[in-house]
């Protein structure tokens, strides 16, 4: 059974330039969530899906982030002409909506410094 | 609104006990507990069910109160690998909804 997977763990880019980031959920998990999360803070909320619906999204989420999760399995997290303020670990989560009160597990997180 | 967590951090000792609280200004659904080590993602602890059910880990116990929207994590006998930053997640519309996690509590352990 593997866990969240996400890719790339670790993205340098030049403020300006586009990103994205992709994210594998538990395969059987029909939630899928993002987060992100500075240093000395806790994740912050950014959105999340059930199936391929995106059923909510954070404030947070200005119009230069985009998410999909196209046919309900894998999703993209993607940053338009990234800003400084961007850099942050983006987490990816998943859950099975019904088992256990919903827990939900991690993915080890993309780590994003714009210069 | 953002769970709050005491203490901020603390320090112990191989072998010490600790207590992190979680407290929301709403009603509770379900608690989830985390644990983060530096540059590394949350890992599961444990979920506390409203009506008392708990799901988790074996050497870390915790518990909800509904009433005064509080839980609470109890960490015994503390070992070194217990250090990290532990966060609270608490649902924001039943136990289906997001999560919305606190503000941290740092433990270090040391030998």
């Amino acid at each position: 059974d593997t866990g969240v997977s996400q890719d790339p763990r670790h993205k340098i880019t030049k403020r300006g330039q586009n990103v994205t980031f992709r994210c594998d959920p538990i395969s059987e998990h029909n939630r899928l969530y993002w987060y992100r999360q500075t240093l000395g803070q806790g994740p912050e909320f950014l959105t999340y899906f059930q199936n391929e619906a995106q059923l909510e999204k954070s404030r947070l989420l200005s119009d230069r982030f985009s998410a999909e999760r196209p046919k309900g399995s894998f999703s993209t997290l993607e940053i338009q002409r990234t800003e400084q303020g961007d850099s942050a670990m983006y987490l990816c989560a998943s859950s099975l909506l019904g088992s256990s009160g919903n827990t939900i597990y991690f993915g080890e997180g993309s780590w994003l410094t714009v210069v | 609104q953002q769970p709050v967590q005491s203490p901020q951090a603390v320090i112990l000792r191989e072998g010490e006990d600790a207590v992190i609280n979680c407290s929301s200004s709403k009603a509770l659904y379900s608690v989830h507990w985390y644990r983060q080590k530096h540059g590394e993602a949350p890992v599961f602890l444990m979920i506390l069910l409203k009506g008392g059910e708990q799901k988790g880990h074996e050497k870390i116990s915790a518990s909800f109160n509904e009433k005064k929207q509080q839980s609470s994590l109890y960490l015994t006998a503390s070992q070194l690998s217990y250090s990290g930053t532990y966060f609270c997640g608490t649902p924001d519309t039943g136990t289906a909804s997001k999560l919305t996690f606190g503000t941290g509590t740092r433990l270090q352990v040391t030998l």
